[in-house]
C-alpha cells in the first residue's frame, strides 16, 4: 500500500527556521512534491525532488533521501504569510501512468 | 495565462441529489486529475483523464464518474449524494509527459451535502 506521514501541526516564530518532515512508503516512486495551501485555496507548487539531495529555492529548500523514504521542507526567515498547510505528495508511477498521493498535510502557524 | 478554472466555487446539495463540477485546465495541459479533500485532510485521488479516457481511478465508488472533452476540459459527476461527500473538490491539470513542472491546481469547488 501507499503511506505518507507528516506532522499534523507545527508552530514557529516569525524570522525563525522550521523543518517539516515527511516519510513515505510507496512502490513506483517517481518524485516528491511539496505544496503550500492556504485555507480554502488551491495548493501551490513549492518544490520537487526526484534525486537524492537538497533543492534550494529562495527561502524554501527541500531534501530527499529515497533509500530512507524521507523528505523535508525547510522554510527560512519565516513570515506571517507562511502560515498555511504544507502538503507532501509522492508521484506514484503504475501501469504507465502517474498520479499524486498526498499526505494529510502539516498546518504551520507562524507567530510574531 | 489563465491557470486552472473550476466552477462553481461553492454549492449546497441535498442527500440523494446529483452534482456536476467543471474544470478548465491550464493552457497547454492535456491531462486532468480530480481530487477530493475533506476538511483537515490531504487531497485523495479520484480519477484521471487523458485523451477523453479515464485511465486511472482511486478508491471511489461508481457514483463518481467523469468526462473529458476534446478541448481537454473535464466534468466530475457525483450521483446519489451522501453527507460524507461534503468536501473540497480539486482539479489538477498537467502534461502527459512532465517532470518538475508537475501539476497546476484549481481553487476547487466546495460541496456541502445537507
Amino acid at each position: 500500500g501507499q503511506n505518507i506521514d507528516q506532522p499534523t501541526e507545527m508552530t514557529a516564530t516569525e524570522g525563525a527556521i522550521v523543518q517539516i518532515n515527511c516519510t513515505y512508503q510507496t512502490s513506483g516512486f517517481n518524485g516528491l512534491f511539496w505544496y503550500q495551501q492556504h485555507a480554502g485555496e488551491a495548493p501551490t507548487f513549492l518544490s520537487y525532488n526526484v534525486l537524492d539531495g537538497l533543492e534550494e529555492k529562495g527561502r524554501f529548500s527541500s531534501f530527499l533521501s529515497r533509500s530512507k523514504g524521507y523528505s523535508y521542507l525547510l522554510l527560512k526567515e519565516l513570515q506571517m504569510k507562511d502560515s498555511a498547510s504544507y502538503l507532501c505528495a509522492v508521484r506514484h508511477y503504475s501501469g504507465g501512468y502517474n498520479k499524486l498521493i498526498f499526505g494529510a498535510g502539516t498546518r504551520l502557524a507562524v507567530h510574531p | 495565462d489563465a491557470g486552472v478554472t473550476q466552477s462553481p466555487t461553492h454549492l449546497i446539495k441535498t442527500r440523494g441529489q446529483q452534482v456536476t463540477l467543471r474544470c478548465s485546465p491550464k493552457s497547454g495541459h492535456d491531462t486532468v486529475s480530480w481530487y477530493q479533500q475533506a476538511l483537515g485532510q490531504g487531497p485523495q485521488f479520484i480519477f484521471q483523464y487523458y485523451e477523453e479516457e479515464e485511465r486511472q481511478r482511486g478508491n471511489f465508488p461508481d457514483r463518481f464518474s467523469g468526462h473529458q472533452f476534446p478541448n481537454y476540459s473535464s466534468e466530475l459527476n457525483v450521483n446519489a449524494l451522501l453527507l460524507g461527500d461534503s468536501a473540497l473538490y480539486l482539479c489538477a491539470s498537467s502534461l502527459e509527459y512532465q517532470g518538475a513542472s508537475g501539476y497546476t491546481f484549481g481553487s476547487g469547488t466546495r460541496l456541502t451535502v445537507v
